[in-house]
This record gives structure tokens, C-alpha cells and sequence, in this order.
């Protein structure tokens, strides 16, 4: 079975800084894909940035990137140069890459960004 | 460009009543899934459906009951809804299955009480 740890419930970060939020998982599975979402305030789902455990590079989508180190199962996002927007619910997800094993979900981590 | 639609935005429920979830989406997506969250839980998944006709247990799939008789819609029933199932659901989909690299696009939640 598929297993996501955010262990950080609520992080602190001043405005135009950098933010590391955590995510490890457990898997059996040689192949699988990871996701991170953003939930600000007003509820909706944002996908944010995906990795694949065969890809070369870590991710990057703008100031979003995957910092993956697959031999320590972990899958952090890192947000540079903070934005009051920032501010959210963020969730990292993961499925393996065979069958339709659906997406399994962390708890997530509540970012707050200070002006 | 509607993306995901639920339906409806807010609902209040006597327990033992019964009612839908309406979900759309109108990106031809064979992939389907529904999700709640509760406080500190993150998402859970309810039910999932790879395409017309085919639907699959989640994690906590009790006191839910789904189809999918278009590619389109995938409506949620609870048949006789109690307490516990406070919370608020989302629909989601995606081109492949969790198992792609396609990121899942949510609808913006249905916040269902029931007292």
C-alpha cells in the first residue's frame, strides 16, 4: 500500500523568502508519480508541479521545485521568493505507475506567508 | 472553458435523507474520481471510475454509491446520509488514470452538513 507523510502541519515564512515543505512516502513500487496541489482559503485544488521517479531532473514550474531523492523516498517542495499568495493548504500525492491504483494523499501542510 | 462542475455548491441534510453530488466535466476525460476531506484527513478517495460503465471502490466507499453511464457525468448518491458524512466532497479527473503523469483537475467542492 501507497503511503504519504507531510509531517510539518503548519509552516511560517517571511515574504520574498524561500520555503521547503516536506513530503515522504512509501511504496513498493518500482514506478510511480508524484504530485503536489495548492488549497488556498477559497477551497478550490490547484495542481502545482509533478515528478516521476524515473526523471532524470527534479521538477520546476516557475518558483515551484521538487527537490526528489529517491533513495531517501522523499519528495519536498520547495517555493522560492515567497508571495502573500502563497498562503495555503498544500497537499503531495502520489499512485504508482501501473494499474489504476488511485492517487493516495497527505495531510497536508498549512503555509503562512508574513508580510 | 468549465473544466470540472459540481453541483450543488452547499448542502444541508437531515440524517437518513438521501441525495446526489452532481459532477461534470467536459474535457473528455476517461478518468473520474470522488474525494472527501475532513478537517486534519487530508483527501480520501470514495469512489473512481476509468471510464463509462466501470467504477471501483476507494478508501472509504461506505454509504456512497456511484455510476457512470457517460463519459461526462459521475454522479455521487448517499443513500441515507449520517452525521459522519459531514465534510466536503470533490470530484476530480484526469486524461490517464493516477497512474500517468496527468495531473487530476478538481472541481471547486460541494460543503455538505448533515445534522
Amino acid at each position: 500500500a501507497q503511503k504519504i507523510t507531510q509531517t510539518q502541519p503548519g509552516m511560517f515564512v517571511q515574504e520574498k523568502e524561500a520555503v521547503t515543505l516536506d513530503c515522504t512516502y512509501d511504496t513498493s513500487d518500482p514506478s510511480y508519480g508524484l504530485f503536489w496541489y495548492k488549497q488556498p482559503s477559497s477551497g478550490e485544488m490547484i495542481f502545482l508541479i509533478y515528478q516521476g521517479s524515473y526523471d532524470q531532473q527534479n521538477a520546476t514550474e516557475g518558483r515551484y521545485s521538487l527537490n526528489f531523492q529517491k533513495a531517501r523516498k522523499s519528495a519536498n517542495l520547495v517555493i522560492s521568493a515567497s508571495q502573500l499568495g502563497d498562503s495555503a493548504m498544500y497537499f503531495c500525492a502520489m499512485s504508482p505507475n501501473s494499474g489504476n491504483t488511485p492517487l493516495v494523499f497527505g495531510k497536508g501542510t498549512r503555509l503562512s506567508v508574513i508580510a | 472553458n468549465a473544466g470540472v462542475t459540481q453541483t450543488p455548491k452547499f448542502q444541508v441534510l437531515k440524517t437518513g435523507q438521501s441525495m446526489t453530488l452532481q459532477c461534470a466535466q467536459d474535457m473528455n476525460h476517461e478518468y473520474m474520481s470522488w474525494y472527501r476531506q475532513d478537517p486534519g484527513m487530508g483527501l480520501r478517495l470514495i469512489h473512481y471510475s476509468v471510464g463509462a460503465g466501470i467504477t471501483d471502490q476507494g478508501e472509504v466507499p461506505n454509504g456512497y454509491n456511484v455510476s457512470r453511464s457517460t463519459t461526462e457525468d459521475f454522479p455521487l448518491r448517499l443513500l441515507s446520509a449520517a452525521p459522519s458524512q459531514t465534510s466536503v466532497y470533490f470530484c476530480a479527473s484526469s486524461f490517464g488514470g493516477p497512474g500517468s503523469n496527468q495531473p487530476q483537475h478538481f472541481g471547486d467542492g460541494t460543503r455538505l452538513s448533515i445534522l
